[in-house]
């Protein structure tokens, strides 16, 4: 049980585009789900904490506007990272939780921009 | 949120029992202290949750002492599979049980 899909788990795209990572919970309802993002050989960076049905929560030194968070129902939340630069390009993770139970993670997004 | 510490790297051997100690001295009364792994290019994998005591699953065993103040995750006769990051982490489970990640241990295993 406890099972959280992320797609895509890899995407390239040229710098300037927008591009749209979906999380899944799917035999779960997850009342809140977790962004994060991490570097090369580093440990995960926590971004956001989005519940559903309202706004995320931004971890200080993120930028709303760059990274915006989506979680309009208790299964699927989106991270779109706008505009995205060569210096976006990372590991992105999201995790789901439901209750008090543990997060449970996704298999996470390998973004590069060219 | 509670910081941890832990160990940055570990060696062992195959077939031998791998104890990795964390410390946690501002653990919170509601706090819980869960053990991830992660192998590269994968999101973390839940292994292990306590609050006290000792918590033992099919995969490991988790030793919390009477102060909290830090935790130890035993993997028992270790495999070359359970070469990883292991991250131990604090929460409160009751507040949408954010977690910070610390540095983890990178465990290597050798034939």
């Amino acid at each position: 049980g406890a099972v959280v899909s992320q797609h895509p788990s890899r995407v390239i795209c040229k710098s300037g585009t927008s591009v749209k990572i979906e999380c899944r919970s799917l035999d779960f309802q997850a009342t809140t789900m977790f962004w994060y993002r991490q570097f090369p050989k580093k440990s995960l960076m926590l971004m956001a904490t989005s519940n559903e049905g309202s706004k995320a929560t931004y971890e200080q030194g993120v930028e709303k506007d760059k990274f915006l968070i989506n979680h309009a129902s208790l299964t699927l939340s989106t991270l779109t990272v706008t505009s995205a630069h060569p210096e976006d390009s990372s590991f992105y993770i999201c995790s789901a939780t439901h209750g008090n139970q543990p997060q449970h993670f996704g298999d996470g997004t390998r973004l590069s921009i060219l | 949120l509670a910081k941890t510490t832990q160990p940055i790297s570990m060696d062992s051997y195959e077939g031998q029992e791998v104890n990795i100690t964390c410390s946690h001295n501002n653990i919170a009364t509601n706090d819980y202290i869960t053990w991830y792994q992660q192998f590269p290019s994968q999101g973390p994998r839940f292994i292990i949750q306590g609050y006290k005591t000792k918590v033992t699953n099919e995969v490991a065993s988790l030793f919390i002492p009477a102060d909290r103040k830090s935790s130890t995750l035993s993997l028992p006769r270790v495999s070359l599979s359970d070469t990883a990051v292991y991250y131990c982490l604090v929460g409160d489970m009751d507040s949408s049980y954010k977690l910070i990640f610390g540095s983890g241990t990178r465990l290597l295993v050798r034939p």
